[in-house]
């Protein structure tokens, strides 16, 4: 039973660029959640996708947008890349309607 | 109000020691309370996890009490072992919209051999 699934697992890109990271939920999950976490702090939550909408968002400007697949899996996508964006982006899935998460490994971004 | 305190930053305790972790949220939506293993490389894992119409849950040796009324939570990991090792998270999710969860800031353990 796979778990959470991340790509890239690392990513350098350069101020101003545009950057998607991706995933693939648990099976049997279908509510995605994306989380910024900076090094040595907590994780922030970015938004939650569900039925393919965005259902829920946290305190991120609009260069952070999502999208979700028929199939459950995710997308995000940064544009205009700032030094501050650099994280580890984490993905996690639940059930919707059920608490708890799974998350994937992350996608370690750095920006320079 | 969405925030979730959590306290220590770090803690270092000896092998065999007990470990404790303490948070303190202000929502009284929270209905939800995990708390998080992150090893270092890896996301964070669920550990365990709190319903408020309880006081105590305990798993193996780790256990979570909670006091509903001074809105306060806490993790004790008995016996604790240098596999320990780790960044623990406490969070909170309400019962409402999305069930979105809000993390604390972690506490980095280190259990000493």
């Amino acid at each position: 039973d796979a778990g959470v699934t991340q790509s890239p697992t690392h990513l350098i890109k350069t101020r101003g660029q545009q950057v998607t990271l991706r995933c693939s939920p648990k099976s049997g999950h279908d509510t995605v959640s994306w989380y910024q976490q900076a090094l040595g702090q907590g994780p922030q939550f970015i938004f939650q996708y569900y039925e393919e909408e965005e259902r829920q968002r946290g305190n991120f400007p609009d260069r952070f947008s999502g999208h979700q697949f028929p199939n459950y899996s995710s997308e995000l996508n940064v544009n205009a890349l700032l030094l501050g964006d650099s994280a580890l982006y984490l993905c996690a899935s639940s059930l919707a309607g059920g608490y708890g998460y799974t998350f994937g490994s992350g996608t370690r971004l750095t920006v320079v | 109000q969405q925030q979730v305190k959590q306290s220590p930053q770090s803690l270092i305790v000896q092998k065999g020691g007990i470990s404790i972790i303490n948070c303190a949220y202000e929502n009284t939506a929270f209905d939800y309370f995990p708390w998080y293993q992150q090893f270092p490389g890896k996301g964070p894992a669920l550990l365990i996890a709190i319903r408020p119409d309880v006081s105590e849950k305990k798993e193996g040796r780790f256990t979570i009490s909670f006091n509903k009324s001074a809105k306060q939570f806490s993790l004790h990991i008995m016996d604790s072992q240098p596999g320990d090792s780790a960044t623990y998270f406490c969070a909170a999710s309400p019962n409402t919209g999305g069930f979105k969860t809000i993390f604390g800031a972690g506490t980095r353990l280190f259990v000493k051999a």
